[in-house]
This record gives C-alpha cells, sequence and structure tokens, in this order.
C-alpha cells in the first residue's frame, strides 16, 4: 500500500530551527508537495519538488531525495505564527496526491 | 470573486437528509477535488474531476456524488447523510496542465455535522 509518514507533534521556541521529517512509500513519484494549515483554515501551498535537493524559499527550505523516499521542511527564526500543521503530500505515477496526516507545530516563546 | 468559494461555512443536518455543498472557482482552473478532513487522518480525496464533463472516484467516495456541468462549479451531493459524514469538507482546484506544478488550491471548507 502508499504510506506517507510524518511526526505527529513537535514543539519548537520562537527564533529557532525545526525540521520536520516525512518518508513516503508509494507506487511511483512525481513530485512531493509541503503544505501549511493553520487550526480552522484551508491548507496552503508552501513548496514542491521534484527533483533531489533542497529548494529556498524565504524562512523555509524543502529538501528531498527520492532513492531514501524522503523529505523534510525546515524552518528557520520561527514565529509564534509558524504554529500550525504541515502536510507532506506524494503525487503517485497515476498522478493522484498521497496525503499524510500532518505535523502540528507549537511555537513556544 | 478571488479564488475558490465554499457554502455553506458549516450546517448541522440530520441523519437521511439530503445536501449539496458547493464549490465555486474563478481561476479557470481544469481540475477541482473533493476532501474529507478527519482529526488523526490525512486528507482524504471523495471526488474529482479533471475537466469539464468529466468526474473520477478517488479513496472514499462511497454515499457522496459530483457533477462538473462547467469549468467553475463542482457540486458534492450527500444523497442521505450518515453520522459518519461528520467532517470538515475541502474542494480545491488546480492547473493540471503541463508546466505547471499542479499545486491545489482549496476553499476555506464546510463544516457538516451529521446528527
Amino acid at each position: 500500500g502508499q504510506n506517507i509518514d510524518q511526526p505527529t507533534e513537535m514543539t519548537a521556541t520562537e527564533g529557532a530551527i525545526v525540521q520536520i521529517n516525512c518518508t513516503y512509500q508509494t507506487s511511483g513519484f512525481n513530485g512531493l508537495f509541503w503544505y501549511q494549515q493553520h487550526a480552522g483554515e484551508a491548507p496552503t501551498f508552501l513548496s514542491y519538488n521534484v527533483l533531489d535537493g533542497l529548494e529556498e524559499k524565504g524562512r523555509f527550505s524543502s529538501f528531498l531525495s527520492r532513492s531514501k523516499g524522503y523529505s523534510y521542511l525546515l524552518l528557520k527564526e520561527l514565529q509564534m505564527k509558524d504554529s500550525a500543521s504541515y502536510l507532506c503530500a506524494v503525487l503517485d505515477s497515476n498522478y493522484q496526491l498521497i496525503w499524510g496526516a500532518g505535523t502540528k507545530l507549537i511555537i513556544k516563546p | 470573486i478571488a479564488g475558490i468559494t465554499q457554502a455553506p461555512t458549516s450546517q448541522i443536518l440530520a441523519a437521511g437528509r439530503r445536501m449539496t455543498l458547493r464549490c465555486t472557482q474563478d481561476m479557470r482552473h481544469n481540475a477541482m477535488y473533493w476532501y474529507r478532513q478527519d482529526l488523526g487522518l490525512g486528507l482524504r480525496l471523495i471526488h474529482y474531476s479533471n475537466t469539464a464533463g468529466t468526474t473520477g472516484k478517488g479513496e472514499v467516495p462511497d454515499g457522496y456524488s459530483v457533477s462538473r456541468a462547467n469549468t467553475d462549479d463542482f457540486p458534492l451531493t450527500l444523497a442521505s447523510a450518515v453520522p459518519s459524514q461528520t467532517s470538515v469538507y475541502f474542494c480545491a482546484s488546480s492547473d493540471s496542465t503541463s508546466g505547471s506544478t499542479g499545486e491545489l488550491f482549496f476553499g476555506e471548507g464546510s463544516r457538516l455535522t451529521v446528527l
């Protein structure tokens, strides 16, 4: 079966750096997405990786290793507004999105 | 309208009743999707449409139906609601044409409670 694993919850301190990991086992691979979802709101797109390596976008970076079935989202200079759930999703060989259950990130002052 | 709009935002419904969740987008995206989101579970795809006039079943289609008469609208109907359909429903759209990353744009969600 297809599976996306990410930690259920993480806690970090304001101003620090946090890395949220995502491992996947899917039928084929056509890209990996990260979305941010604040409580009670809709998910919003953060990043897309299809090739191995690091994609940097401001305070957020996303890394992909296709051979390891692994990605991480790196958040730097954490702010209170970064408290949210972070969803990892993989596009499989049929171009269907497989979603992880999400990682709830709690930022403490 | 800018983006994707869902209605209603919240609804309490008696079991056995029929309910239609509305979704409209103004981005001219070809693909549209309906997901449900339940605590502790990832987003689960109910139905999708790759283009106007076509629809397909997702991971959890039973008890739901959709139609795609035009590009902009993609309503989701629960023919006879059951308590297990209590959930938050998200409509989404994407430009799945060549050259696009295919990122999803989500509506604000419809919180449905079936009693």
